[in-house]
């Protein structure tokens, strides 16, 4: 199997919570990050935390880890529009350099 | 934040041509440069990673001689597709960093047809 595995597509209403999942299979992760690639264009680090963390919330983010069952997730609250685009899961080691491992992303569609 | 720009965004060549695409760190030195291939709805496949002054260090996988890589200086690097056939029409994305442990910028990609 892949090493990051995230669902492919999320659909929501705009001003409800988008929750995105996404499982890993390395235990020795040390970063796990979310990047946001809106269409035609380049990846943007959205959040990452450490693997010693559980939680981290920035403004509308929240990132949950649970790194026994290797499982993180990305809530965005009150979704925009603006927030339709693809999510990406990665994670990357110390001893990997820290060159993150991509999942295939999720594409957040956010309807009226 | 950091700024990466891609040159072209968007080429369409012929089967047997060769295509350059360049990566520029705009506004920093970047020590490592890495270049990328996304397939329609699939992850970011790493293709070769490269320092400046020193030779590329391809995954496993990638042809050397078919994606020549230069990283002729700390804000440039470039990626040659050489002989492009159909099969290699893609989303080329290349990402830059400072030093180890930091944060990768990612350029806008480039978007290649071969016919």
């Amino acid at each position: 199997g892949e090493d990051v595995e995230q669902s492919l597509f999320l659909s929501v209403r705009e001003g409800d919570s988008s929750v995105i999942n996404c499982t890993y299979t390395d235990s020795s992760s040390t970063y796990l990050y979310w990047y946001k690639q809106e269409p035609g264009a380049g990846l943007q680090l959205l959040t990452y935390i450490f693997s010693n963390m559980d939680m981290k919330q920035d403004q509308r983010l929240t990132v949950l880890l649970n790194k026994k069952d290797k499982h993180l997730s990305l809530r965005i609250a009150d979704t925009q529009t603006g927030d339709s685009a693809i999510y990406f899961c990665a994670e990357s080691m110390t001893g990997g350099s820290y060159i993150p491992t991509f999942g295939r992303g999720t594409s957040l569609i956010v309807h009226p | 934040g950091a700024v990466v720009s891609q040159h072209p965004s968007r080429v369409i060549c012929k089967s047997g041509t060769s295509v350059k695409i360049e990566c520029r760190s705009l506004d920093f030195q970047a020590t490592t440069m890495f270049w990328y291939r996304q397939f329609p709805k699939q992850s970011l496949m790493l293709m070769a990673t490269s320092n400046e002054g020193s030779k590329a260090t391809y995954e496993q996988g990638v042809e050397k001689d078919k994606f020549l890589i230069n990283h002729a200086s700390l804000t440039l690097s470039t990626l040659t597709v050489t002989s492009a056939h159909p099969e290699d029409s893609s989303f080329y994305i290349c990402s830059a960093r400072m030093g180890l442990g930091n944060e990768q910028f990612f350029g806008p990609g480039t978007r290649l047809t071969v016919l």
